[in-house]
């Protein structure tokens, strides 16, 4: 079956520009993370969901930072306000009923 | 605090040298351990899931153990297509979900 999705691959931004980064996760799993990965270093942990349900939110690292994922399917992460420490790499995972995520990916953001 | 650290940073070797990367970790009640391989410009890929010391798992040329400190993924005769970022990660604190990776080991195997 398909795998995680994110779109668009590669974003640039002006800084003070709004983004929004889609994730389309594998079907049928009711488990999504947001992580970011900056470069040279691990992901970092962002946000979880499960279904529609924002169950942390702990790891976004301000409130420029949203997440949301209406239908229980289909997530979105927005970065309002874009500044240049926002560049990063953004991955989008999912969990189904094993202990595995899923990662797809990942946007590549660049703020200028 | 929960942490993993992973060591070498960087490892070349030449096609068949066979080597081992160590991923360390602090935290308290270990819900499991993962090491993932991650290509330039791509996601990482699970490669594993360990639950308890003495676990061993294998896949092709690697294998991964795990003790009650550090888990070791082991490449045995290498080919330049294992060359890749290998990272663990741990849940971190009373979770399951929230995982703390290590900064990787950039593998790169000579022909």
């Amino acid at each position: 079956g398909a795998g995680v999705s994110q779109s668009p691959r590669y974003k640039v931004a002006k800084r003070g520009q709004d983004v929004a980064l889609r994730c389309d996760p594998i079907s049928g799993h009711v488990s999504l993370f947001w992580y970011q990965q900056a470069l040279g270093q691990g992901p970092e942990f962002l946000t979880y969901f499960q279904n529609e349900a924002q169950l942390d939110k702990s790891g976004l690292p301000s409130d420029r930072f949203f997440a949301e994922r209406p239908e229980g399917s289909v997530s979105t992460l927005k970065i309002q306000r874009t500044q240049q420490e926002d560049s990063a790499v953004y991955l989008c995972a999912s969990r189904g009923d094993s202990y595995e995520q899923y990662f797809g990916p990942g946007t590549r953001l660049t703020v200028t | 605090e929960d942490q993993v650290t992973q060591s070498p940073e960087a490892l070349r070797l030449q096609e068949g040298e066979s080597s081992s990367l160590n991923c360390s970790y602090t935290v308290s009640g270990l819900r499991g351990l993962f090491w993932y391989r991650q290509d330039p410009g791509k996601g990482p890929e699970f490669l594993f899931t360990l639950y308890s010391a003495g676990e061993e798992k294998e896949k092709e040329r690697l294998k991964a153990t795990l003790t009650k400190k550090e888990s070791f993924l082991h490449i045995t005769a290498p080919k330049p297509e294992d060359s890749a970022t290998y990272l663990c990660a741990v849940p971190r604190g009373t979770n399951d979900y929230k995982l703390s990776f290590g900064a990787g080991t950039t593998v790169t195997v000579r022909a």
